[in-house]
Parts: structure tokens; sequence; C-alpha cells
């Protein structure tokens, strides 16, 4: 079955970096993008980006332009996101998502939290 | 951008009733790229509905979607005790990708 597993949880200093992955598996990898939603604590789902597995185009939303960047490696199957600059605020559930359009399915969702 | 507003925020009602879930956008979502998902506690998101109202791969058919241009609403025919968790609606039409604030579904 269609599947995408993330990496595990992080913890991070302000000002840190850090670097999620996501193994998809089930279907061919290059036929679909990712994407990747964060979903911080009582707050809605906010997309933040994505890419097209196969040939590697990106789309970030504004609000995260310059601080996200989105890679894959077909080799493995994977998928990752690069978050930079970390503050508090970016303390959240990273998730990441098969699509075309709509997202189906979501990985399993990866905490980060940033604290110093 | 699209701003996506949902209404109630909570809905509270028995198993074997009918639930509405509205989702309002701000402005026209072209082609009606409009999906639905549930999410409970500690899980991701699954996708309910595509395209406003054609429901995914094993979605039972007690849950439909309606609607196009700026109002769009899910329906629960009749509610099973797994269906009580939250629903958000995301539109996929224009850049950036937006989701409302969820509607919380819970057994009264």
């Amino acid at each position: 079955q269609v599947q995408l597993v993330q990496s595990g949880a992080e913890v991070r200093k302000p000002g840190a970096s850090v670097k999620v992955s996501c193994k998809a598996s089930g279907y061919t990898f290059t036929t679909y993008a990712i994407h990747w939603v964060r979903q911080a604590p009582g707050q809605r789902l906010e997309w933040m980006g994505w890419i097209h597995a196969g040939i590697g185009d990106t789309k970030y939303s504004q609000k995260f332009q310059g601080r996200v960047t989105i890679t894959r490696d077909t080799s493995t199957s994977t998928a990752y996101m690069d978050l930079s600059g970390l503050r508090s605020e970016d303390t959240a559930v990273y998730y990441c998502a098969r699509g075309g359009n709509y997202f189906d399915p979501w990985g399993q969702g990866t905490l980060v939290t940033v604290s110093s | 951008e699209i701003v996506l507003t949902q209404s109630p925020g909570t809905l509270s009602l028995s198993p074997g009733e009918r639930a509405t879930l509205s989702c309002r956008a701000s402005q026209s979502v072209s082609s009606s790229y409009l999906a639905w998902y549930q999410q409970k506690p500690g899980q991701a998101p699954r996708l309910l509905i595509s395209g406003a109202s054609s429901r995914a791969t094993g979605i039972p058919d007690r849950f439909s979607g309606s609607g196009s241009g700026t109002d769009f609403t899910l329906t629960i025919s009749r509610l099973e005790p797994e269906d009580f968790a939250v629903y958000y609606c995301q539109q996929y039409g224009s850049s950036p990708i937006t989701f409302g604030q969820g509607t919380r579904l819970e057994i009264k």
C-alpha cells in the first residue's frame, strides 16, 4: 500500500536548522509531488511548499520563502524538508503528503520542538 | 490568498444524527478544487473528499460533499462513533494552498 514514513521527533535551539525526511513506498515516487504541511499547537494546517519528485521543481509558500528548502533523492524515494532560522513559533508537527493537488496519503508527522 | 472559514467551530451531535459542516471561501475556488480531511487526535489528516464531491477510496458513502464557487458543504448522513473528529477543508486551486480552521465534531 502507498505509505509515507517520516523521521523521528527533533529538538532544536532557536536559530538552528532542522531536516525532516519522508520515505515513500508502494508507488512510483517520481510520478507524484510531495507536499509539506505543518500544524502548530491549536493552529490550522499550514502549507509550506512542494516538490515534483520526478523533475525536482519546487514551489514554496511566500511565508517560508528563504527559510525552507525541499529536496528529494529518487534513488531512495525520499523527500526532505529543511527549515532554517528556527524560532519558538516553528514548534509544530510537520507532515509530508503525496499530492498532485489534494493530499493523499499523509506521513505520520514529525514533532519539531524549538526551545532554548 | 484564499481564506477558508469553517462553521460551526464545534458541532455537538449524537450517533445516528446528520452532520452538516460548512466551508466558505473568500474568493471563488477554481474548478471546485476543494477537499475535505478528517483528523483524529494524534493522527495525520485523512482525505475524505476531493473535487468538492468525489469520495476518496475506502470512504463510506455516508460522507458526501457538495458546493461550488465560494460555498461548500460536507455532510455525514448518519454519524457513527468513529466519525467524531476534527474536519478541515482545503483549497488547492490557487497558490498558496490553504486550509480552514477546522470544525470539531463532538459527541453530545
